[in-house]
């Protein structure tokens, strides 16, 4: 599975659009971008997942560049609920389940 | 009520001890597995199994050994605690499934027990 990068810690002022940056420069052609989001200490909470276009759902969008080698997870009205660790993962669709989580980006959302 | 269970949610044990974590889940998922964290490292896989016969190591195996009973049961066992064993511990189940973006599997998550061995 390729590997990810991600800023350690962000902030967003509530009400504002969270910009969540990942570069996984090394990502192969079949392997997708999975987003997770960790409240504190609850099990971590699957948001987003894309393979080469941009993709939204109830929760969030996600940004793929044309090269793949970067994603932008974006909360379009960040709330206080939304301060959690969130977690870039890149791996091969189904095939490979298990999931190698990194540190990821503490979101805090400021009031 | 929850689709993934763990039991017991905090437990306080001694070096030496046996210890087993249980999960249970009624999403009717093939594939499950178990976590542990710690500060700063995220998750880290400790075992897997994609059905009743199937179980596999994941990164961090040393000084664990898992069960899986039936497809809704997985278990996790420390047969001799100690106390870098400390952490939070994560069940988690997944299905296939093929949509419009292609296969891909969502991982289920069990809401942690946190074990500490003293």
């Amino acid at each position: 599975d390729a590997k990810t990068t991600q800023p350690t810690s962000m902030d967003c002022a509530e009400g504002r659009a969270a910009n969540l940056p990942c570069n996984h420069s090394t990502i192969s052609g079949n392997e997708y971008v999975y987003w997770y989001r960790q409240i504190h200490s609850q099990g971590p909470q699957y948001i987003i997942h894309g393979l080469k276009n941009n993709e939204t759902n109830e929760m969030a969008s996600l940004i793929i560049t044309e090269d793949r080698k970067s994603s932008t997870l974006i909360l379009p009205h960040a709330t206080l609920r939304d301060t959690a660790v969130y977690y870039c993962i890149v791996r091969v669709g189904a095939s490979y389940d298990k999931v190698i989580f990194g540190p990821g980006t503490s979101l805090s959302v400021i009031p | 009520d929850a689709d993934v269970t763990q039991t017991p949610r905090n437990r306080i044990t001694k070096t030496g001890k046996r210890i087993m974590l249980e999960c249970s889940q009624t999403k009717g998922h093939d594939r499950m597995y178990w976590y542990r964290q710690d500060p700063g490292l995220g998750l880290r896989l400790i075992y897997y199994s994609f059905d009743v016969k199937d179980i596999n190591k994941g990164e961090i195996s040393d000084g664990y050994s898992v069960s899986r009973q039936a497809q809704a049961k997985f278990s996790l066992s420390l047969e001799s605690a100690i106390p870098n064993q400390t952490a939070l511990y994560f069940c988690a189940t997944s299905d296939y499934r093929v949509r419009l973006a292609g296969a891909y599997n969502e991982q289920f998550f069990g809401p942690g027990t946190r074990l500490t061995v003293l």
